[in-house]
């Protein structure tokens, strides 16, 4: 069965730190990975999407890297604002339906002052 | 371009009711899909369709219909509401081709309670 898996559950840090959310995912045949941001009560935005070639992809402060081999993501956030706070939710694409979107259960930051 | 609308943001029915989720978008996508987000749980696809004309099945269908008459809406018929089906519910859309390799944006979400 499809699964990903996202850690840690929740996180606090102090507003300008750096932290680094993670993600391991058992998706057979894989296609690709994304990130997204989802803020309380909106929708998920797209951050990066990393196909199996891709071990690095940047969108500003958010930096995702992955190892298609040990079937591991990160997402790194650098100099954390306020603003990110939010849920981000990992997400691994299968090849070959148009359906096999598998969702992780998301990691929860807080930015604090 | 609004991207994905949804609409009601809040609904709060009682059980046996029924309703419609309204989904459009404006930019010509194909692709159009609804998930259910619960607490503990990732998204969890409800139907899609690939273009006006044809729907399918996703992971949890059951409790729920659709149909997609013209490219911009995707409209989501609770048959009998039930406690269970209390959720957020998400309409996406992405152009086809295959979805995925292609970026889904999503709607703003309808928060639904079920007395």
């Amino acid at each position: 069965k499809n699964q990903v898996e996202q850690s840690p559950q929740s996180l606090i840090i102090l507003e300008g730190k750096n932290c680094t959310l993670q993600c391991n995912y058992t998706v057979s045949p894989f296609s690709n990975l994304r990130w997204y941001k989802q803020d309380t009560g909106r929708g998920p935005v797209s951050l990066t999407i990393m196909t199996f070639s891709e071990n690095t992809k940047s969108n500003g402060r958010y930096t995702a890297t992955l190892d298609a081999d040990t079937k591991q993501s990160s997402l790194h956030i650098t100099a954390s604002q306020l603003s990110d706070s939010a849920s981000y939710i990992c997400v691994v694409s299968a090849s070959g339906t148009a359906s096999k979107l598998t969702f992780g259960t998301g990691t929860r930051l807080q930015v604090t002052l | 371009n609004a991207g994905v609308t949804q609409t009601p943001k809040f609904q709060v029915l009682k059980t046996g009711q029924s309703m419609t989720l309204q989904c459009a978008q404006d930019m010509n996508h194909e692709y159009m899909s609804w998930y259910r987000q619960d607490p503990g749980m990732g998204l969890r696809l409800i139907h899609y369709s690939v273009g006006a004309g044809i729907t399918d099945q996703g992971e949890v269908p059951n409790g729920y219909n659709v149909s997609r008459s013209t490219t911009e809406d995707f409209p989501l018929r609770l048959l009998s509401a039930a406690p269970s089906q209390t959720s957020v519910y998400f309409c996406a859309s992405s152009y086809w081709g295959h979805v995925s390799y292609n970026e889904q944006f999503f709607g703003p979400g309808t928060r639904l309670t079920v007395l």
